[in-house]
């Protein structure tokens, strides 16, 4: 079964809202979380590794104001889209360590700004 | 830079027969090396992963790792249409820290 629980699924919002991916581990505790875009035929960017209790670490290029994490508990960070953009459509995926060193990664979201 | 390089494809193999799938890494010190199978519009799930040099397998399944000559390669037996999808290669750096490097993918088509 699933051990990363991402959600939504999908998401449609309007340009310069914005809007909150939540991502869970399931049964387990995950003091590091990463969040990932995916653009379509392309491979997994990292965005940001999210530390629980702490300041998320982003990425070269990555805007942390525009991409809110916060990692408040040790099973749940959220990835908030600040003021959309139709180029920040793209499918977002989480995931957590596991075991070690392996990761696990959510379901993914996909979002689209019309 | 650091780097994980894989061949995009298709690859395209008949029903039944061996899928090879290989990946080359940059960074001689890099500690694991994992599979994971992503299918279109879909998250990747993890297949294999590898520590040592040698062979491993899981089913199907067999990951292959040369540390000396810097490659890992995944062998699918008995290819089934349902493994048609992309392969990512992913490898943790010297630093041992979890930010895994991903390679582009490799497409798999399986053709019935």
């Amino acid at each position: 079964g699933a051990v990363v629980s991402q959600h939504p699924s999908w998401v449609i919002c309007k340009s310069g809202t914005s809007v909150k991916i939540e991502c869970r581990s399931l049964d387990f505790q995950a003091t590091t979380m990463f969040w990932y875009r995916q653009f379509p035929k392309q491979s997994l960017m990292l965005m940001a590794t999210s530390n629980e209790g702490s300041k998320a670490t982003y990425e070269q290029g990555v805007e942390k104001d525009k991409f809110l994490i916060n990692h408040a508990s040790l099973t749940l960070s959220t990835l908030t889209v600040t003021s959309a953009h139709p180029e920040d459509s793209s499918f977002y995926i989480c995931s957590a360590v596991l075991q070690g060193n392996t990761i696990y990664f959510g379901e993914g979201s996909w979002l689209t700004v019309v | 830079q650091k780097e994980v390089e894989q061949n995009s494809g298709p690859l395209s193999v008949p029903e039944g027969a061996i899928a090879s799938l290989n990946c080359t890494y940059s960074d001689r010190g890099s500690q694991s090396f994992f599979w994971y199978r992503q299918y279109s519009g879909k998250s990747p799930e993890l297949i294999m992963s590898i520590y040592s040099n040698g062979d491993k397998e899981d089913g199907r399944f067999t990951a292959q790792l040369n540390k000396a000559s810097q490659y890992v390669s995944l062998l699918i037996r008995d290819s089934q249409p349902s493994d048609s999808a992309t392969y990512l290669c992913a490898v943790t750096p010297t630093s041992g820290t979890y930010k895994y490097i991903f390679g582009t993918g490799t497409r798999l088509k399986v053709l019935a």
